[in-house]
């Protein structure tokens, strides 16, 4: 199976400053067809995962402009521009490509 | 706008049997695949199947595999998880999810299943 390792797993940050994570796969996630199937999801606490960013880069609907997502092949990285309340939960990164599919063990942000 | 509903969650015994329904509605469900996914209390998300848009083809977690089954009547916009010989490890809440092409776009609220004696 495809493992997929975030870092850190805590993330406090400062309400304003910027947050990043990383994620890192252990086989390449670029499909035959040329994209590659990297996807965040963001769970408040108490709630469902929510998808905000999906193959790499391309944020969903109503998903915040300060959430980005960057990377290629093996390597991944979800960055907050400037964090704020409602930020706080946990994000995953999950893989799409190979059977099963996999996520990462979720990074906890929460507020200094 | 997509609303996906589970339910049939519960306590059951270990070595017991319950089956899971999630209920599609604002999308034509009969084109789309979908997905069971996992999460026990206090961890992380573990995917647990998938089916495809006419239920030809299914994938499922080596976790689960020969016990739990996907199935889905697109005749009800439903999907469901038989779920047999559950053990203590299988307790969870379970999403159904929608597929997005290599990803999941929408999750359900949820529905609790706990194994336990």
């Amino acid at each position: 199976d495809v493992v997929m390792t975030q870092s850190p797993l805590s993330l406090p940050v400062t309400l304003g400053q910027p947050a990043s994570i990383s994620c890192r796969s252990s086989q390449s996630l670029v499909h035959g067809d040329g994209n590659t199937y990297l996807n965040w999801f963001q769970q408040r606490p108490g709630q469902s995962p929510r998808r905000l960013i999906y193959k790499v880069s391309n944020r969903d609907s109503g998903v915040p402009d300060r959430f980005s997502g960057s990377g290629s092949g093996t390597d991944f990285t979800l960055k907050i521009s400037r964090v704020e309340a409602e930020d706080v939960g946990v994000y995953y990164c999950m893989q799409g490509i190979h059977w099963p599919w996999t996520f990462g063990q979720g990074t906890k942000v929460e507020i200094k | 706008q997509v609303h996906l509903v589970e339910s049939g969650g519960g306590m059951v015994q270990p070595g017991g049997s319950l089956r899971l329904s999630c209920a599609a509605s604002g999308f034509t469900f009969n084109t789309y695949a979908m997905h069971w996914v996992r999460q026990a209390p206090g961890k992380g998300l573990e995917w647990v199947a998938f089916t495809r848009y006419d239920g030809s083809n299914k994938y499922y977690a080596d976790s689960v595999k020969g016990r739990f089954t996907i199935s889905r009547d697109n005749s009800k916009n439903t999907l469901y998880l038989q779920m047999n010989s559950l053990r203590a490890e299988d307790t969870a809440v379970y999403y159904c999810a929608k597929d997005a092409s290599h990803s999941l776009d929408y999750w359900g609220q949820g529905t609790l299943v706990t194994v336990s004696s």
